[in-house]
């Protein structure tokens, strides 16, 4: 059975600093990895997808990377704003088109 | 592209009561959209999923009796929690995906906060 995990479970860190934010997943048979950020009580948006045959994926600011064999995956922001405050989530999915897995979700302050 | 719609958006009901959630996706089909379920402070926890024109394929200790699911199109489909408790209080998020792009991204709805009374 797929489990996903994130650490930390919560961040802060002042403005301006780059972070990393860490997702693990256990059965490495995975179709793709997508990282989503979630604002307190509001809907997901989706950030990043990387299929299983990527190794990373850049959007702006931010950047995933994924190692299927060791079953982990990083999601880097760069120079945080008091606007990226929310919470991270990695999802994995088992084949295309597949119910997502997901993490408990990595909950980030950036203070101004 | 690739919007998908929930509705309401926040649903407040009495005890006993049946309430339903619609889920659309506004600008593709989806063959199969997914339900979840999330608690406060918690991540989200799959509760089924729909495949158009078929019966819901429900995840082990969701009562399918209490929360029933019908995919009547390929852009609809809709999550009904029959006799609603205060325990079912939660916040309900559906999950569609795209019906010709083979990247396997999913994409959510806005989510539906159910409080029961």
């Amino acid at each position: 059975k797929q489990e996903v995990t994130q650490i930390p479970a919560a961040l802060s860190v002042p403005e301006g600093e780059n972070l990393v934010l860490n997702c693990s997943f256990t059965d490495s048979a995975i179709y793709n990895l997508q990282w989503f950020r979630q604002d307190p009580g509001k809907g997901l948006t989706s950030l990043l997808l990387i299929q299983s045959s990527q190794r990373e994926q850049t959007s702006g600011r931010l950047n995933a990377s994924l190692d299927k064999s060791s079953g982990r995956s990083t999601l880097y922001i760069a120079a945080s704003q008091p606007g990226d405050s929310a919470t991270y989530l990695c999802a994995v999915s088992g084949n295309q088109g597949g119910k997502l897995i997901f993490g408990q979700g990595t909950e980030l302050s950036v203070k101004p | 592209g690739a919007v998908v719609s929930q509705h309401p958006s926040r649903v407040i009901c009495k005890s006993g009561t049946s309430v339903k959630i619609e889920c659309r996706s506004l600008d593709f089909q989806a063959t199969t959209m997914f339900w979840y379920r999330q608690f406060p402070k918690q991540s989200l926890m799959l509760m089924a999923t729909s495949n158009e024109g078929s019966k819901a394929t429900y995840e082990q200790g969701v009562e399918k009796d209490k929360f029933l699911i019908n995919h009547a199109s390929l852009t609809l489909s809709t999550l009904t929690v029959t006799s609603a408790h205060p325990e079912d209080s939660s916040f309900y998020i559906c999950s569609a995906s795209h019906g010709t792009r083979n990247t396997g991204e999913l994409f959510f709805g806005e989510g539906s906060r159910l409080t029961v009374l």
